[in-house]
């Protein structure tokens, strides 16, 4: 079993739909939680920190469930710039400077 | 501007030639990672370093080398390649936070094709 796993997708979506991704990871100890972006093979870039309280910036909201051991990404009111690949991230608590990348969903929202 | 660079962007060569991708971030940040991306396979972690001297095997370090002399740069090494190192390599950094690292920094990406 992977360490983080994310349904792949894609997801093709209309403009205005509403999304959501999971992403499942297996320690436990896990301390931080990061959603990034990704567009076709350029940077990573942060999208969203996840915090237990869950947050929200805009058409984006995070979640965590530390009892389930997901997190999860809810995207309201897509737009046609909201296509990408967005990846889940986790910092395993056990070893303070490993991150570890879920493989990534592809999100494309069309008109 | 606050960034991190690397060095060069696109590079082919061939088995067995060593060579060096360089990395530079200008926001003195500790924490500096290497991933390499493939098809399928999402972003895998090299090395990573959370601080001057001292660095640390990812999840895919075997074929790699680092060194972290000075906090800026985070060089990756390829001591002798070969084409299963074909890949685009990403180099990061980031502030910690309560000793994680945390929003990560990408440089743009490196292309290798070793043949």
């Amino acid at each position: 079993r992977k360490e983080v796993e994310q349904d792949p997708g894609p997801f093709n979506v209309p403009e205005g739909a509403t999304v959501a991704f999971n992403c499942t990871y297996s320690n436990s100890a896990s301390q931080s939680f990061f959603w990034y972006r990704q567009d076709c093979r350029k940077e990573p870039k942060l999208l969203m920190s996840v915090y237990s309280s869950g947050n929200e910036d805009g058409r984006f909201t995070a979640q965590l469930n530390r009892a389930s051991q997901y997190i999860s990404l809810l995207i309201r009111d897509s737009k046609l710039s909201d296509s990408a690949t967005y990846l889940c991230v986790v910092n395993p608590g056990t070893n303070a400077g490993k991150s570890t990348f879920g493989d990534g969903t592809t999100l494309t929202v069309k008109p | 501007e606050a960034q991190v660079t690397q060095n060069p962007r696109y590079l082919i060569t061939v088995t067995g030639k060593k060579l060096t991708v360089t990395c530079s971030q200008n926001m003195n940040h500790e924490y500096m990672s290497w991933y390499r991306q493939d098809p399928g396979l999402g972003l895998r972690q090299i090395y990573y370093s959370m601080n001057v001297e001292v660095t640390d095997k990812g999840d895919v370090p075997e074929g790699y080398k680092v060194s972290r002399k000075e906090k800026r740069n985070f060089p990756l090494i390829l001591e002798s390649p070969s084409p299963n190192q074909t890949s685009l390599y990403f180099c990061a950094s980031s502030p910690r936070d309560r000793g994680y690292p945390y929003e990560q920094y990408f440089g743009p990406g490196t292309r290798l094709t070793v043949t």
